[in-house]
């Protein structure tokens, strides 16, 4: 049974290009989260998608940060000009919404260093 | 704004040991309450979580947690803690809204659990 899989693993890039980061959720889950792991701020919401409604994006930092989710399966988060503290690690969650309070399954996430 | 917190930064247990890791909320109204754990370079996994009913929650790898609606806390509780569960355990909230199961985790800022032989 696969879980939610994040690629690429790791991402190093230079300060002012776009990365794109891919989560897979698992199968059959309508509901996708988009969380960010860093040292002076924890762990932080950016965005969650739920089936076809408008996803909630009120946690993405500034505008330089997009996603989106096509088919309601893979979603990629897109960072336009990177900075410096963007440096993180980016951990994607799925739920099926199944039950409650319904469980978010987290991918192994995605380490990003901006040099 | 809901917000969570966990006062202890690190602790550090013998094997074989007891374990209380603290978890404090604050929020309009009880929300679903979740510890998870971390292992070095692992994504988050789910202990246990809280719903309704039964104030002390059973999980996985022998943890329980207890809510004291009164003192707003959901504290975490191992009777003997192994060298295996050596990890980072994050306390979260997700808004109890209309009962549905959607919604965004808010997470206090950690708890690093360090077992000594």
């Amino acid at each position: 049974g696969a879980g939610v899989s994040q690629s690429p693993s790791n991402k190093v890039t230079e300060k002012g290009k776009d990365v794109e980061l891919r989560c897979d959720p698992i199968s059959g889950h309508t509901a996708l989260y988009w969380y960010r792991q860093s040292l002076g701020q924890g762990l932080e919401f950016l965005i969650y998608f739920q089936g076809n409604s408008a996803p909630d994006k009120s946690g993405l930092p500034s505008d330089r940060f997009s996603a989106e989710r096509t088919g309601g399966s893979v979603s990629t988060l897109t960072i336009q000009r990177t900075q410096q503290e963007d440096s993180a690690v980016y951990l994607c969650a799925s739920s099926s919404g199944q039950g409650r309070p319904g469980e978010q399954f987290f991918g192994p996430g995605t380490r990003l260093t901006v040099l | 704004a809901q917000s969570v917190t966990q006062p202890d930064i690190h602790i550090t247990v013998s094997e074989g040991a007891s374990l209380e890791l603290r978890c404090n909320y604050s929020y309009g109204a009880t929300p679903y309450l979740f510890w998870y754990v971390q292992s070095p370079g692992q994504g988050l996994q789910l202990l246990l979580k809280y719903f309704s009913g039964d104030t002390l929650v059973q999980g996985i790898k022998g943890f329980e947690a207890e809510f004291k609606r009164s003192q707003s806390s959901f504290n975490l509780r191992k009777p003997s803690v192994h060298w295996s569960d050596a990890a980072e355990y994050f306390c979260a909230v997700k808004p109890n809204a209309g009962g549905t199961s959607y919604g965004k985790l808010t997470f206090g800022q950690g708890t690093i659990l360090t077992v000594h032989p």
